[in-house]
Parts: structure tokens; C-alpha cells; sequence
């Protein structure tokens, strides 16, 4: 079965500073893995996803993800933090060959300092 | 192109009542998921619909059960409900069910048991 650890339920940066939010995998089958962000009240937004076609995933804001195989990781990172940035963050998977579901971790709240 | 759309915004219920949840997909999708998502926990999968028929379930009691219509609008319904039925419900739709890898959430509904 797919599941996913993101390392730090919290992460705090200063406005500017590299953001690397930890992400590892466990799958039986080379996964899709994604990225997702919620604001408060608010649902979920996809930030990037990984379907195997390049290891380095660019998505929306700034950020961008590896998919390292060897390390079964999904890091998520943004050079510069900015004050909107602020928000929950999920690592999620979906099996290939048919299952159905994302499974998601448990989530890391970033917070950004002036 | 609409996005997800989720009905209503916020309920407040008393234990042992039901609640129908509601969600309409975007637009030309075929799937709907359903997720509950705890205070400061990932979502959880609860089921999936394609085509009107349950297509996957996660570990939820069958007081948990759901629609999917032909206009792929869906709803979830919870019977008996319980205190720790407490949370916020996500529908994402997709456009298919098999490697359903890309999934568009909608706000969600909190739902509050008292």
C-alpha cells in the first residue's frame, strides 16, 4: 500500500529564505506523487505533480519538487519565501495500475517571518 | 470552465441526525472523490464514483454512502452521525478512473456535530 511522510509538522522561514518542505514515498510501484497547498478555510490547490516524465517538477508560485528514486523523496522547494506563502502544505500519492485514491501525509504548516 | 463547487459551506448538526453533502464536478469530468479531512490531519479517502457507480472505498462504515448522478454531480450522505464525524469534507473531481492522477478540489463543507 502508498503512503507518504512529510518530516516536520511545522516549518518556519523568514520572508525570503529557502522553503524545503520533506516528503518521502513508500510504494511498491513507481508512484505519481503531488503536491498540494490549503489556505485557511479554504480547500486544496495543486502546486505540481510528478508522472514520471522529468524527475524536476516545476508548478505554480515558485516552487518545484525532485523525484529521487533512491532516496524514495518528493521534496518540495521555493528559493525566496514570500509572505503569501503562508499556508498548510500536502505531500500525496496514487499508485499507477489502476488504484484510485490519493493518499495524503499529515501535512506541514509554513509559516513566514518578516 | 467552472471548478468544484461544494454545498453548503458550513452545517451544524446534532448527534444521530443525517446530512447529504452536495458537489458538483467540473466541468467534462466523469469522477468524484469524497475525503474527510480531521482538524490537523491530511484528507482521507472515503469513495470514489465513475460513471454513477462506486468505484473504490476507503475505511469509512457504510452510514457513509454516496450518488453520483448523470450530470456527474454527486452527493455524500452520513447517517447516524457521530461526534467525531466533525471535520471539513472535500470533493475533488477528475476525468477518469483509472490513474484518476489529476484531482480538482472543491472548498470543502464543515461540518459540525454537536
Amino acid at each position: 500500500a502508498q503512503s507518504v511522510t512529510q518530516l516536520g509538522s511545522h516549518v518556519s522561514v523568514s520572508e525570503g529564505a529557502l522553503v524545503l518542505l520533506r516528503c518521502n514515498y513508500s510504494s511498491s510501484v513507481p508512484p505519481y506523487l503531488f503536491w498540494y497547498v490549503q489556505y485557511p478555510n479554504q480547500g486544496l490547490q495543486l502546486l505540481l505533480k510528478y508522472t514520471s516524465a522529468a524527475t524536476l517538477v516545476k508548478g505554480i508560485n515558485g516552487f518545484e519538487a525532485e523525484f529521487k528514486k533512491s532516496e524514495t523523496s518528493f521534496h518540495l522547494t521555493k528559493p525566496s519565501a514570500h509572505m503569501s506563502d503562508a499556508a498548510e502544505y500536502f505531500c500525496a500519492v496514487i499508485g499507477r495500475g489502476g488504484s484510485e485514491k490519493l493518499v495524503f501525509g499529515k501535512g506541514t504548516k509554513l509559516t513566514v517571518n518578516p | 470552465e467552472t471548478g468544484v463547487t461544494q454545498s453548503p459551506t458550513h452545517l451544524i448538526k446534532t448527534r444521530g441526525q443525517q446530512v447529504t453533502l452536495r458537489c458538483s464536478s467540473q466541468s467534462g469530468h466523469n469522477t468524484v472523490s469524497w475525503y474527510q479531512q480531521a482538524l490537523g490531519q491530511g484528507p482521507q479517502f472515503i469513495f470514489q464514483y465513475y460513471r454513477e457507480e462506486e468505484n473504490g472505498r476507503g475505511n469509512f462504515p457504510p452510514r457513509f454512502s454516496g450518488l453520483q448522478f448523470p450530470n456527474y454531480s454527486s452527493e455524500l450522505n452520513v447517517n447516524a452521525l457521530e461526534l467525531d464525524d466533525s471535520a471539513l469534507y472535500l470533493c475533488a473531481s477528475s476525468l477518469a478512473a483509472v490513474n484518476s492522477h489529476e484531482q480538482y478540489f472543491g472548498p470543502g463543507t464543515r461540518l459540525t456535530v454537536t
